[in-house]
């Protein structure tokens, strides 16, 4: 069992709406959680992450987190066409000698279009 | 910084033969991880170190497989014999592991990805 879960998509949305994607987890000891982007042929780099119960905004980005529902969500404002890419959920590993580990979604793609 | 680097960026090789690749992490980074991404699996983690010493190999997927980091600002990843399944895009990551603390315990900080390499096994 996949222990973190995306809907694989693809998601389309149109220019300047609200892009809403969602992740669900399995290990309930888990701290951290990450929304990695990655365009196509590139590397996935870090937009968000997120540890405490509730909203974190960053610009255009908003993560949120519900524990007790175990699932993670990354909500992007104003879409843009550069916003075009998958999107990867990820926790780390509850402690133990695995800190540090991340456990990465299969990954939602997301297309803006004009 | 460079930021991390990996070479080659591209291998074709044959079923059978050996392939190594190479990574160089961050400079002054802790810790460092070697995944493997395909369409169908996704992003997986093979294996990371955590001061030059593997922490976690669980996600090696067997014997042919090895990993090794001889020092802190390089590492390789080694097949032997090749196969064609293990045609797929490996990156390799740095980060500075327990330099920042969330929610009470240790964490990872920002896990930086390097450009990957593509490898096709024939």
């Amino acid at each position: 069992q996949k222990e973190v879960e995306q809907n694989s998509g693809p998601l389309s949305v149109p220019e300047g709406a609200i892009a809403s994607l969602n992740c669900t987890y399995s290990d309930r000891g888990s701290q951290s959680f990450f929304w990695y982007r990655q365009y196509s042929g590139k590397s996935p780099e870090l937009i968000m992450f997120i540890y405490s119960n509730g909203d974190k905004e960053d610009g255009r980005f908003t993560a949120q987190l519900n524990k007790a529902s175990q699932y993670v969500s990354l909500l992007i404002r104003d879409s843009q066409p550069s916003d075009s890419a998958t999107y990867l959920c990820a926790q780390e590993s509850a402690g133990g000698t695995s800190y540090g580990k991340l456990t990465f979604g299969q990954g939602t793609i997301l297309t803006v279009h004009p | 910084d460079a930021g991390v680097i990996q070479s080659p960026r591209h291998e074709v090789t044959e079923m059978g033969q050996e392939v190594t690749l190479r990574c160089k992490p961050i400079s002054g980074h802790n810790s460092l991880f070697w995944y493997r991404q395909t369409m169908m699996r996704g992003l997986e983690l093979l294996i990371y170190f955590n001061n030059n010493v593997p922490i976690d190999d669980s996600g090696m997927p067997e014997d042919r497989f090895s990993a090794k980091m001889p020092n802190a600002s390089f590492s390789t990843l080694k097949i032997q014999p090749s196969e064609p399944r293990d045609s797929a895009v490996y990156f390799c990551a740095s980060s500075l592991l327990g330099q920042v603390t969330l929610a009470g315990g240790l964490s990872s900080y920002e896990q930086y990805f390097g450009p990957g390499t593509r490898l096709t096994v024939t």
